[in-house]
């Protein structure tokens, strides 16, 4: 079993800046089967990355994702107030399937 | 537009049954692997099962195994999930998530590209 550990656990930023969040996997991810999810309160997940950097359909370009190995970033180049939610990492690809524990990305 | 509803949640006590179901719309479900995922109050997500798509494997996270059966009904676009010998540790929010890609005999699960709106199982007595 992989096990998905994200930080931070909260990240306080303000629109307009940008914010790093990490993944790190405690097992090498094969062919880099990492995804990240937005999820909103009271609102399902909504896929944004996949296979660790491509963007999923619909979603703006300020949404990077890059990392390999054991070690994934997600990236939002310059933070929309519609962007501060919770963050999930997954693995998949695998006999596995985990998902991180979230970073909160709130408002500052 | 893909849509995924689910139904069939409530309260239920602890040894007790349910059955889930998704019904869904705007995409040729037959194609696609399905799958459960749930979410604890305030806690984080768990894969809960995968189904291909013509029944061929079916997969059941460590937590379920044995207790939830995984089940399509191609002709009705539907997915279901029975759930037995429920536990207060299965009070969850559960999500049906289409599958991006296929699952096989060594992939369990992949990314998931579109999810219902949930609903909410509360075990208790």
């Amino acid at each position: 079993e992989i096990v998905l550990t994200q930080s931070p656990g909260t990240l306080s930023l303000s629109p307009g800046e940008r914010a790093t969040l990490s993944c790190r996997a405690s097992q090498s991810v094969s062919s880099s089967y990492l995804a990240w999810y937005q999820q909103k309160p009271g609102q399902a997940p909504r896929l944004l990355i996949y296979d660790a950097s491509s963007r999923a359909t619909g979603i703006p370009d300020r949404f990077s994702g890059s990392g390999s190995g054991t070690d994934f970033t997600l990236t939002i180049s310059r933070l929309d107030p519609e962007d501060f939610a919770v963050y999930y990492c997954q693995h998949y690809g695998t006999s596995w399937c985990s998902f991180g524990q979230g970073t909160k990305l709130e408002i500052k | 537009e893909v849509q995924l509803v689910e139904s069939g949640g409530g309260l239920v006590k602890p040894g007790g049954s349910l059955r889930l179901s998704c019904a869904a719309s705007g995409f040729t479900f037959s194609s696609y692997t399905m799958n459960w995922v749930r979410q604890a109050p305030g806690k984080g997500l768990e894969w809960v099962s995968s189904i291909s798509t013509s029944n061929g494997y079916m997969y059941y996270s460590d937590s379920v195994k044995g207790r939830f059966t995984i089940s399509r009904d191609n002709a009705r676009n539907s997915l279901f999930l029975q759930m037995n010998s429920l536990r207060a540790e299965d009070t969850a929010v559960y999500y049906c998530a289409r599958s991006k890609g296929s699952i096989s005999m060594i992939v369990v699960a992949t990314v998931l590209d579109y999810w219902g709106q949930g609903t909410r199982v509360t075990v208790s007595s």
